[in-house]
């Protein structure tokens, strides 16, 4: 199994708190995402990340925040967490050489914003 | 632009049926093809994948075939067991440009009774 670990595993936060997840990785791969998944909505993209300090917006960016300082560590930040953002979080590595370099991902961690 | 459909859920099967999950795309170029598995409290996993046309991906007794003339890669299996509950998802990668990042379908998920 790929090496990466997402924390925390389960959140409960407030509305307007910020939050921050961690994703972890040991393959020392060079892409690195975020996605949330929502019933109805399947697998959508906040952020990635294709190197250190390297990041980009995906298609649900907004109040979402990315930092990448370190290769194998990948932070999601809500600013100001909101009740539509009750989610679970996915973590994904990609060496992505390739195109068709697989993605794997991480266990994920499940956020409840009261 | 790029997109993935799949048959809605859930489906539910009785052990060893025959399974059939539909998966079209629609995409500019040549994208690859990949399914992924998520069973209950996991992340998602790639099961199988296909790069080029009439390429047959294969794994655990599941397979799909890239027909470019159908832009279809339906996922099928000829006995399902109770442990292929789960939820599949279909998605590609266009070849076409720099982008790596995947397109997901919403994903079809897998009852199967004992």
């Amino acid at each position: 199994d790929a090496g990466i670990t997402q924390s925390p595993r389960h959140k409960v936060t407030e509305t307007g708190t910020p939050v921050t997840l961690r994703c972890h990785q040991t393959e020392n791969h060079r892409y690195m995402y975020w996605y949330r998944q929502d019933p109805g909505h399947g697998l959508r993209l906040i952020h990635y990340s294709y190197g250190v300090k390297d990041t980009d917006k995906g298609e649900v960016s907004d109040g979402y925040s990315v930092s990448r300082s370190k290769t194998e560590d990948f932070l999601l930040t809500l600013e100001s967490a909101t009740s539509s953002q009750t989610s679970v979080y996915f973590c994904a590595i990609s060496e992505a050489e390739y195109s068709y370099n697989e993605q794997f991902f991480g266990p994920g961690t499940r956020l409840t914003v009261l | 632009g790029n997109s993935v459909t799949q048959m809605e859920g859930p489906v539910t099967l009785s052990e060893e049926a025959f399974l059939t999950i539909n998966c079209t795309y629609t995409a500019t170029g040549y994208p690859s093809l990949f399914w992924y598995v998520q069973y209950p409290g996991e992340g998602l996993q790639l099961l199988l994948k296909a790069t080029k046309a009439d390429d047959k991906g294969s794994n655990k007794g599941f397979e799909a075939t890239y027909r470019k003339e159908t832009t279809s890669f339906h996922l099928e299996k000829g006995s399902v067991q109770v442990s292929d509950s789960a939820v599949y998802f279909c998605a590609l990668i266009n070849n076409a440009g720099n982008n790596r990042k995947l397109i997901w379908g919403l994903g079809t998920s897998l009852a199967v009774n004992p």
